[in-house]
Order: structure tokens, then C-alpha cells, then sequence
């Protein structure tokens, strides 16, 4: 079984401040995306992340594959009350069906 | 480009009853997925379609489940006789099909309710 651990599972900051998340597995991946999802809605595809090593920024946001491909990591700058949600990373094989996801880490930033 | 829908949105249903969902995928898109969602976790995959022929079912999927997709464009997902543990999210996503074809694009989600 392919198991990726997401870590803190809850997070609640105060706006402005910076946070780190991360998604850990013990199997290689040959790319790992991050959703963030909503109550009630389905999760909305952020980024994907292919070559270990690789850091990729969406504004406040900044993700990072590690150098093995086994582990990531999202940092938000400066987190504001719409970064609230659900941060889900998962992983996929080339060729293979499905993505393999973790639980997600819950985020709460108040204003 | 309109993303990928579902419908209903919403169900609820007494235990017994049969259900069937509905997902219309990303034009172009001739990969399609469906996932099972229960608060606290992660999507877990469900089956997968590439074009009109199902792939991979999970285990998870029992004999109860059934998921189609005739014409390689809509998907259905069937539960028989539901039970109060089929009470989910039901997801459904879509890619393309090529070699980087890795990111998946998910619909809003039935939410289903057993009583």
C-alpha cells in the first residue's frame, strides 16, 4: 500500500503568518500534486510537482519535491482568511490510474 | 471550457434503495475517475475509465457498485441496495490521456446520505 501522511492534520494561524505543511510517503512518486478543497465542493488542483528536487511559486505559495521524489512540502507567506481549507497532496505513477491521496491537512487562518 | 459536473448534488436515500450518479468529464478529457470521500480523509479511489473501457476497480468497489461509461464521454456510478456506511462524497475527476498526463480535474462532488 501506497500511504502518503500529511502533517499537521490540523493547522489555525492568525492572518499574516507563515506556515509550512508537509506530505510524506515511503514510496517514490513520479509526480505529486497538491489540491486545496472546500467544504462541500470537490478539491481544486494547485499545482503538479514532477522533477525531485523541483520548487514551483503560485503567489504566497511555494512547493517543493523532495529530492528522492518520496516527499513534499507547501509553504504559505503571509496566510490570509482565504487560504482556509483543505490542503490535500497526492501522488501518481506514470501510467498507473489513479492518484494515491493523503488525508490533508485542515487550515484555518483568522482574521 | 465548463469543467467537469455531477449531479445530483445532493441524495438522500433510505437504506435498500438503489442510487445512480451522474459525471460529465472535461470535453477532451478521455480519462475519468471515480473517488469516495468520507469527512476527515482523503479521496480514495474508486475506478477508472479511459475512454469507454473500465481499467482498474478498487476493492473497495463491492458488487454492490457498478460504474459505466458507454460512449467513452459520460460516466455513471450505480450502488444497490445502499447501506448506511455507502454515505460519502462521491468524486468524480478527469485527465488526458498522455504521458504527463498526471493531473486529475475533480467535479463538485455528490454528497450521498443513507437513513
Amino acid at each position: 500500500t501506497q500511504l502518503l501522511e500529511q502533517s499537521p492534520q490540523f493547522l489555525s494561524i492568525q492572518e499574516g503568518e507563515n506556515l509550512t505543511v508537509y506530505c510524506n510517503s515511503s514510496s517514490v512518486f513520479s509526480s505529486l500534486q497538491w489540491y486545496r478543497q472546500e467544504p462541500g465542493e470537490g478539491p481544486v488542483l494547485l499545482v503538479t510537482v514532477v522533477t525531485g528536487g523541483e520548487v514551483k511559486k503560485l503567489k504566497r505559495l511555494t512547493f517543493q519535491f523532495g529530492d528522492a521524489r518520496k516527499d513534499s512540502s507547501l509553504h504559505i507567506t503571509a496566510a490570509q482568511p482565504g487560504d482556509t481549507g483543505l490542503y490535500l497532496c497526492a501522488g501518481a505513477h506514470t501510467n498507473a490510474g489513479k492518484s494515491t491521496f493523503g488525508d490533508g491537512t485542515t487550515l484555518t487562518v483568522k482574521p | 471550457d465548463t469543467g467537469v459536473s455531477q449531479d445530483p448534488r445532493h441524495k438522500i436515500t433510505k437504506r435498500g434503495q438503489n442510487v445512480t450518479f451522474r459525471c460529465d468529464p472535461i470535453s477532451e478529457h478521455n480519462r475519468l475517475y471515480w473517488y469516495r470521500q468520507t469527512l476527515g480523509q482523503g479521496p480514495e479511489f474508486l475506478t477508472y475509465f479511459q475512454n469507454e473501457a473500465q481499467l482498474e476497480k478498487s476493492r473497495l468497489l463491492s458488487d454492490r457498485f457498478s460504474a459505466e461509461r458507454p460512449k467513452g464521454s459520460f460516466s455513471t456510478l450505480e450502488i444497490q441496495r445502499t447501506e448506511q456506511g455507502d454515505s460519502a462524497m462521491y468524486l468524480c475527476a478527469s485527465s488526458q490521456d498522455r504521458a504527463s498526463s498526471y493531473e486529475q480535474y475533480f467535479g463538485p462532488g455528490t454528497r450521498l446520505t443513507v437513513t
